[in-house]
């Protein structure tokens, strides 16, 4: 595996379920971050991670907990979900937390719906 | 603070001729720009940068960009489209904190 892989591509869940999202980063960075992408929507900002400890939550909320283990592995537990809370989430990781210059590199995303 | 706006939601051109997504932006500082390009259900991948190198900058699958301080402009152009070209743009600002525009989606018509 190369690059950002993320696990699984497509999820349908009910409102009352817990799931979990799961994203690796295949190269060395030390920076992972997750976004939501909404239809007709900027893409939004949740979490970023740098070595593995939290420096940003952009006021997400707490239905959606992260969690870092290491540097190569980010997820995103989910649990009683709400409809609105589907879209497009987006795993991305960076050499190290944005410096200006230094480019993110994107998963394919997990396309979430809630019923 | 930073901001980006695409000025074009949706862009539609006939397959060989020229591609122009617009793109402008307001940052305190001297910022990064990128373009990222999204296929459908796929990820978003990085086309090119602009890091106050060259202010024209050349990025993949023929696209290139030139950043232009006067106007706070970072344009997208492609001289012939492609089929393939078919897909959602983003413009991004970085200074550091990433900044995403709202999107152009381009159409390529046969």
């Amino acid at each position: 595996e190369t690059g950002v892989t993320q696990t699984p591509r497509h999820l349908v869940m009910g409102m009352t379920n817990k799931k979990s999202l799961k994203c690796e980063q295949h190269l060395g960075h030390n920076a992972m971050y997750w976004y939501k992408q909404s239809a007709k929507k900027p893409l939004e900002l949740m979490f970023v991670y740098s070595l593995e400890e939290r420096v940003e939550n952009n006021s997400v909320p707490s239905r959606f907990s992260p969690e870092c283990p290491n540097s190569s592995h980010l997820f995103l537990h989910l649990h009683t979900l709400q409809p609105e809370d589907s879209a497009l989430y987006l795993c991305a990781s960076s050499q190290d937390l944005t410096v200006t210059g230094r480019e993110q590199f994107f998963g394919p995303g997990t396309r979430l719906t809630v019923l | 603070a930073q901001s980006v706006t695409q000025l074009d939601s949706h862009v539609s051109v006939s397959e060989g001729t020229p591609v122009l997504l617009r793109c402008n932006y307001s940052s305190s500082y001297s910022p990064s720009l990128f373009w990222y390009v999204q296929h459908p259900n796929k990820g978003l991948q990085l086309l090119l940068k602009y890091t106050s190198a060259a202010t024209l900058v050349k990025g993949i699958n023929g696209f290139e960009a030139e950043f232009k301080k006067s106007e706070t402009s970072f344009h997208l152009t492609k001289p012939s489209a492609h089929m393939s070209d078919a897909a959602e743009y983003f413009c991004v600002v970085s200074d550091p904190d990433m900044r995403f525009g709202a999107g152009t989606r381009l159409t390529v018509k046969p």
